[in-house]
Parts: structure tokens; C-alpha cells; sequence
């Protein structure tokens, strides 16, 4: 069975740092590429970011360009989202998915940029 | 970057009724358009690829059409579970992006 677990939402204040996890299990996590998506409270899907299943490509939308990067750690089976500069409009549930379409999310991790 | 509309934003129908959802590309993105459908507190569930592609385990009365820059979601009689709301993305091109959403509710 395909389980995507993310983890490391918290409450920052702006400007700060976060990292998320997303830990992976039931697939073969190194032979897919991964996405970050987010959904601000009571708003629609914002796709992030992606990287493909060799690391080699990785893309971001314009609004966490410069600010957030991805990673991923195939023998951990885990990918990563680093977030700095954090701001207020970044507070939103995170989801990480699962290939190119993505066919498995995990359950989100609420990150919350207030002071 | 691609931009996804969909219509309508939302809709309001009844248990057995048709229902349809467009969404519309602002450039050619050949078949490579994903439906989504995300229930309150819940993430959201693959529907359908490659713009008709059935996802494994997902009701046949869900379907999906289109090419280029306009498709349709369909389900042809509507059940208690398909109130949601509905998503279409693009994975044409980076940036991806998703419609805006269109909510199913009960009449």
C-alpha cells in the first residue's frame, strides 16, 4: 500500500525557517519524481514544486522561487521541502504527491507564518 | 505560465442528475490534464489522466474529454459521495498549475 507521511509544519514567525518531510513507503520511491502542493485555508490547490526521480531537475512555482528548495534521500525514501523567508501568504496545508500525475498524496502538514 | 479556468465555480445538483465541468487552457497542452477531486480535511484524490484516462478504482461514471486547450469532466449520474470539489492541473509545462475549482453541492 502507498503511504506519503509529511511532518514539520509548525508555527513561525515570518521570516523564519521551516523543513518538511514527507516520508514515503509501498513504492519504489526512487524510480518517481515528486511534487510539493499547498491549499491555503479555505482556498484551492498551489503546486510548488518538483523533483524528478534522478534529482537532477527541480522546479518551483514563481511565488517560493529563491526561497524554498526541494530535495529528496532515496535510501531514506524521503523527500524534502526547506523553507526560508517565510511569510505570512505562505501559511497553508502542505501535501506531497507522488509522480508526474500525481496519483498518491499524504495527508498534509499545516504550516501556519504568524507572529 | 498555463492558466487553468474552470466552469462554473460551482454548482448546486441533485442525486442521479448529469453533470459537467469545463476547463479551459490558456494555450495548447496537448492531452496532459489531470481531474482531482478533494473532499473537506481530506487531500486530494486522482480522478483521471491524460485528459480520459479512468484512474484505477475510480467509478465509470466519472469521464473525462478534450484536447488542446478545452476539456469536460463528466458524471453521468450523480451519488451522495460525489459532492466535493472538483480540480483540473496541467502537466503540460512548468510551472504546473490547477483550476481554481469547481464545488459540487447538494440541491
Amino acid at each position: 500500500e502507498v503511504q506519503l507521511v509529511e511532518s514539520g509544519g509548525l508555527l513561525v514567525q515570518p521570516g523564519g525557517s521551516l523543513r518538511l518531510s514527507c516520508a514515503a513507503s509501498g513504492f519504489t520511491f526512487s524510480s518517481y519524481s515528486m511534487n510539493w502542493v499547498r491549499q491555503a485555508p479555505g482556498k484551492g490547490l498551489e503546486w510548488i514544486s518538483y523533483i524528478s526521480s534522478t534529482a537532477d531537475s527541480m522546479n518551483y512555482a514563481d511565488s517560493v522561487k529563491g526561497r524554498f528548495t526541494i530535495s529528496r534521500d532515496d535510501a531514506k525514501n524521503s523527500v524534502y521541502l526547506q523553507m526560508n523567508s517565510l511569510r505570512a501568504e505562505d501559511t497553508a496545508v502542505y501535501y506531497c504527491a507522488k509522480g508526474g500525475v500525481s496519483d498518491y498524496w499524504g495527508q498534509g502538514t499545516l504550516v501556519t507564518v504568524s507572529s | 505560465a498555463i492558466q487553468l479556468t474552470q466552469s462554473p465555480s460551482s454548482l448546486s445538483a441533485s442525486v442521479g442528475d448529469r453533470v459537467t465541468i469545463t476547463c479551459r487552457a490558456s494555450q495548447g497542452i496537448n492531452s496532459a490534464l489531470a481531474w482531482y477531486q478533494q473532499k473537506p480535511g481530506k487531500a486530494p484524490k486522482l480522478l483521471i489522466y491524460h485528459a480520459s484516462n479512468l484512474e484505477s478504482g475510480v467509478p465509470s461514471r466519472l469521464s473525462g474529454s478534450g484536447f488542446g486547450t478545452d476539456f469536460t469532466l463528466t458524471i453521468s449520474s450523480l451519488q451522495p459521495e460525489d459532492f466535493a470539489t472538483y480540480y483540473c492541473q496541467q502537466y503540460y509545462s512548468f510551472p504546473r498549475t490547477f483550476g481554481p475549482g469547481t464545488t459540487v453541492d447538494i440541491q
